[in-house]
């Protein structure tokens, strides 16, 4: 069955912090993706990255960074550098190979204070 | 280009009360997605819709829970009778096809039943 576990409820830092939140996952499937999505106040999630089970490369999006390892079947994602803006609930999710379902983590709720 | 809307924002109705919620997806987006969100956890899947016909509604509680898609493009999820545990966000993602990778949410009905 696919699962995924964030295990960090709730992080609170320091603007200026660099921040890594975790996710780990479990699936029987040799190609699946994985996502991170953030959640401001307002609602919505809004997709910030997709990486398939092929590809190990981590990747750099400005402050953003991913860090996927099968070996450990984790996705953690770390905010250098973080912002109040950052503040938010991230999502780490799973899907199968033709995106047909998504399973999302509980979460993780990220405090950047001033 | 307009997001995913959704109405109501807020809703606040009794137990055994019934409740509606409209979703109208992104322009040309062929799959529509209803989620529930409770409270501290991640989004799970009640329905998935391709054009006007269910994809996945496996874990739809088809006893209370109804929604429909009749032309394709906007949608409805209907609850009757309310029960304590259906308080909840419910969100509404929409993608371009059931094969693509990157959902966009609107903001969400958040329901309290009380």
């Amino acid at each position: 069955a696919q699962k995924v576990t964030q295990a960090q409820t709730e992080i609170s830092v320091v603007e200026k912090e660099d921040v890594t939140l975790d996710c780990v996952y479990e699936t029987r499937d040799t190609t699946y993706y994985l996502f991170w999505y953030k959640q401001p106040p307002s609602g919505e999630l809004v997709f910030l990255i997709r990486r398939n089970s092929f590809d190990e490369q981590n990747e750099i999006s400005g402050r953003y960074s991913w860090n996927f390892q099968k070996s450990t079947s984790s996705f953690n994602f770390t905010i250098t550098a973080s912002q109040v803006v950052d503040s938010a609930v991230y999502f780490c999710a799973l899907s199968e190979a033709n995106f047909n379902k998504f399973y999302f983590g509980s979460g993780t709720k990220l405090n950047v204070k001033p | 280009e307009a997001g995913v809307a959704q109405s109501p924002r807020y809703k606040i109705i009794e137990k055994r009360q019934s409740v509606a919620f409209w979703c109208n997806p992104i322009s040309g987006h062929a799959t529509l997605y209803w989620y529930q969100q409770i409270l501290g956890q991640g989004p799970k899947l009640l329905i998935q819709f391709q054009n006007n016909g269910v994809v996945d509604d496996s874990q739809l509680p088809k006893d209370r829970f109804s929604a429909e898609r009749l032309k394709g493009v906007d949608s409805t999820l209907k609850i009757q009778p309310a029960k304590l545990e259906d308080s909840a966000v419910y969100l509404c993602a929409s993608s371009l096809s059931q094969l693509e990778e990157k959902l966009f949410f609107g903001s969400g009905t958040q329901l309290s039943v009380l």
